[in-house]
């Protein structure tokens, strides 16, 4: 069975500083990884995903996220933080086979961004 | 393109009453996915439907069911409903079934129960 850790609880960061979000997987085969994003009251935006290939992801209002198959991380990241994307992040796995769309999430990141 | 829609936003029931929650997908998408969400659980699967079938099912007890219908929208039931059964209900949406495909998400239906 497949399955993320997301270590942090929250992770606080000054406007303008470099931001990472941590995720790590486990999953029997190849990962397809997805972050997202959850603002109060509302459902979850799609930031990314890794499916294959380059091992540097961009996505969806600056964040960018990078695989790490060795150490089976998928790490989410952002040069320069801003104010708004204080909110809860997602890191989820699926397996490249089976389980259809069934995605796992991890327990969710806070993210502070503070002026 | 207008996104997943959910009905009703907020619905308040008490212990023991049934539930329907509906799911309108984005036009064209045929997958619809069920997840709860709690405090203590985190996002959980509940299951997946495409072309009208049930795909997968989460470790929910029987009380949790959905259908899909032909024009792909789809709604779940909640029978003899538990206070634990208090959550946020988001439906998913993608193209197709797959593990490469995105889900886009609805805004939820928050369910109290009393």
């Amino acid at each position: 069975a497949q399955s993320v850790a997301q270590p942090e609880d929250q992770v606080n960061v000054a406007e303008g500083n470099p931001l990472t979000v941590k995720c790590t997987y486990s999953v029997s085969g190849n990962p397809y990884l997805f972050w997202y994003v959850q603002y109060p009251n509302r459902g979850l935006q799609f930031l990314l995903k890794y499916i294959t290939g380059d091992n540097l992801v961009k996505g969806s209002y600056g964040f960018e996220a990078e695989f790490n198959k060795s150490q089976t991380s998928f790490h989410l990241k952002k040069p320069s933080a801003l104010v708004s994307d204080s909110a809860l992040y997602f890191c989820a796995v699926r397996p490249s086979t089976g389980g259809g769309n069934k995605l796992t999430f991890g327990t969710g990141t806070q993210l502070k961004v503070e002026l | 393109k207008a996104g997943v829609t959910q009905t009703p936003r907020y619905l308040i029931k008490t212990r023991g009453q049934q539930v329907t929650l509906s799911c309108s997908p984005i036009s064209g998408h045929r997958s619809v996915s069920w997840y709860q969400q709690t405090p203590g659980q985190g996002l959980q699967f509940l299951f997946e439907y495409f072309s009208e079938t049930q795909r997968n099912k989460g470790n929910f007890p029987g009380r949790f069911s959905g259908r899909q219908f032909s024009n792909s929208r789809s709604e779940m039931n909640v029978s003899t409903l538990e206070l634990g059964d208090s959550a946020l209900y988001l439906c998913a949406s993608s193209l197709m079934t797959g593990p490469q495909e995105t889900q886009y998400f609805g805004p939820g239906t928050r369910l109290l129960v009393l």
